[in-house]
């Protein structure tokens, strides 16, 4: 237990189809994170929330939106997806938004886009 | 560009000592992380190297050469519990972080 919960845990969707990804954390952290991993490549960051406002947008496309109500919770909205979307969303935190600070992860979402 | 090399799996013997290489190519340096992250399970921290050196924690141990864009995890004492990917991350010098596609380690009996 990292003290960040994803949920759900595995997700199976439609490419006309509309969900979302929830993250919440438990550590009283001020920066989080999304993440996109696939299989054998390298983690590529996704957004970066610092205090609720969006500081990094790493070019993502914008069927991918992101939400952050408050500094404990983090959801990814997902809109007309493509099958290259697949893969584990892993969601951070850490106490500030310096990227010197350890980074906290969640155990990720599986999504399959068919 | 920016460039983390490390290699994709390693299998080692339980008890035996492994080495997993890191080396970057990165605009910059301000500290390497090493995380371990299990199967189907978060990625966890297992250190921050920023200057050179060997720092050791336990059965893991860390090493950097930031004159050769080099760094190793060193694990010992081996256990079936440390198969896992262990992931190389380094900090630019904007303080991105530009990760390594990982490397999964077997661990076998």
């Amino acid at each position: 237990e990292t003290g960040v919960t994803q949920t759900p845990r595995h997700l199976v969707m439609g490419m006309t189809n509309k969900k979302s990804l929830k993250c919440e954390q438990h550590l009283g952290h001020n920066a989080m994170y999304w993440y996109k991993q696939s299989a054998k490549k390298p983690l590529e960051l996704m957004f970066v929330y610092s205090l609720e406002e969006r500081v990094e947008n790493n070019s993502v496309p914008s069927r991918f939106s992101p939400e952050c109500p408050n500094s404990s919770h983090l959801f990814l909205h997902l809109h007309t997806l493509q099958p290259e979307d697949s893969a584990l969303y892993l969601c951070a935190s850490s106490q500030g938004d310096r990227h010197t600070d350890t980074q906290y992860f969640g155990p990720g979402t599986r999504l399959t886009v068919l | 560009g920016q460039n983390i090399d490390q290699p994709t799996e390693m299998t080692a013997t339980e008890g035996a000592i492994v080495q997993i290489n890191c080396t970057y190519q990165t605009s910059g340096f301000n500290g390497l992380f090493w995380y371990q992250q299990h199967a189907g399970e978060a990625p966890t921290f297992l250190s921050y190297n920023v200057l050179d050196g060997l720092e050791e924690k336990g059965r893991f141990s860390s090493f950097l050469s930031r004159s050769k864009g080099y760094s190793y995890l060193l694990l010992k004492e081996l256990q079936m519990k440390d198969s896992a990917s262990y992931l190389c991350a380094v900090l630019d010098s904007n303080y991105q972080l530009i990760w390594g596609a990982g490397t999964k380690l077997i661990i076998k009996p």
